[in-house]
């Protein structure tokens, strides 16, 4: 069945380092692609999304590429700052999910950033 | 507008206990969803209503009731709780499918961290 693979976590970064978290994904044909955040407390807030492939997603100076061949849509940062601590889930929308929106969710990635 | 809301945040239950998780949304979405989020797992659908009146079960409904009587709430129901389901509840809703990308944005609630003695 359709599945999202991330990066164990959790990342931690100094303040302007740069922030890659990888995502893969198994599904067929071409789904949706998202990236979610959850500040603490907080509910998830979408981050950014891929609809195609070579799409780019990008927000808050966070960007990630869908890419097809090698079933990835990894999430980069070049410089982090502390606010961007959270924890960052990879989701897919597979093809014909249609009616409800199927999201299938990776298991979160924790992201620490210190000063 | 207060968007996605949830209540209670924090609940403790006895097993065999049973206790209803309210959802609100004020955004007159015609979706709503039900999610469990636990480590390692990240979330996992448990009920979802494509509107009022209608519910339909997700990947995990096991041990869990849902009632959607008017569009804004959305209920969970736990009859008899046991330890398995400890867990944070997320509640999310979204609009209508709008022509191009087949995608809205699911809007997500703060969470409701629930443990089962």
């Amino acid at each position: 069945g359709d599945s999202v693979t991330q990066m164990e976590g959790p990342v931690t970064l100094s303040e302007e380092a740069f922030l890659t978290i990888n995502c893969t994904y198994t599904a067929t044909g071409y789904p949706s692609l998202f990236w979610y955040v959850q500040y603490p407390g907080e509910g998830l807030q979408l981050l950014l999304k891929a609809t195609k492939a070579d799409d780019k997603g990008s927000n808050k100076g966070f960007e990630a590429t869908y890419r097809k061949e090698t079933t990835s849509f990894h999430l980069e940062k070049g410089s982090v700052q502390v606010s961007d601590s959270a924890v960052y889930f990879c989701a897919l929308s597979p093809v014909g999910s249609g009616g409800y929106n199927k999201l299938i969710f990776g298991a979160g990635t924790r992201l620490a950033v210190h000063p | 507008n207060a968007g996605v809301t949830q209540t209670p945040k924090f609940r403790v239950l006895k097993t065999g206990q049973s206790m209803t998780l309210l959802c609100a949304q004020d955004m007159n979405h015609e979706y709503m969803y039900w999610y469990r989020q636990d480590p390692g797992m990240g979330l996992r659908l448990i009920h979802y209503s494509v509107g009022e009146g209608t519910t339909a079960k997700g990947e995990v409904p096991d041990g869990y009731n849902v009632s959607r009587l008017k569009k804004q709430n959305f209920l969970l129901g736990l009859e008899s709780a046991a330890p398995s389901q400890t867990s944070v509840y997320f509640c999310a809703s979204r609009g209508r499918l709008k022509p191009g990308p087949n995608y809205n944005e699911q809007f997500f609630g703060p969470g409701t961290r629930l443990t089962v003695l």
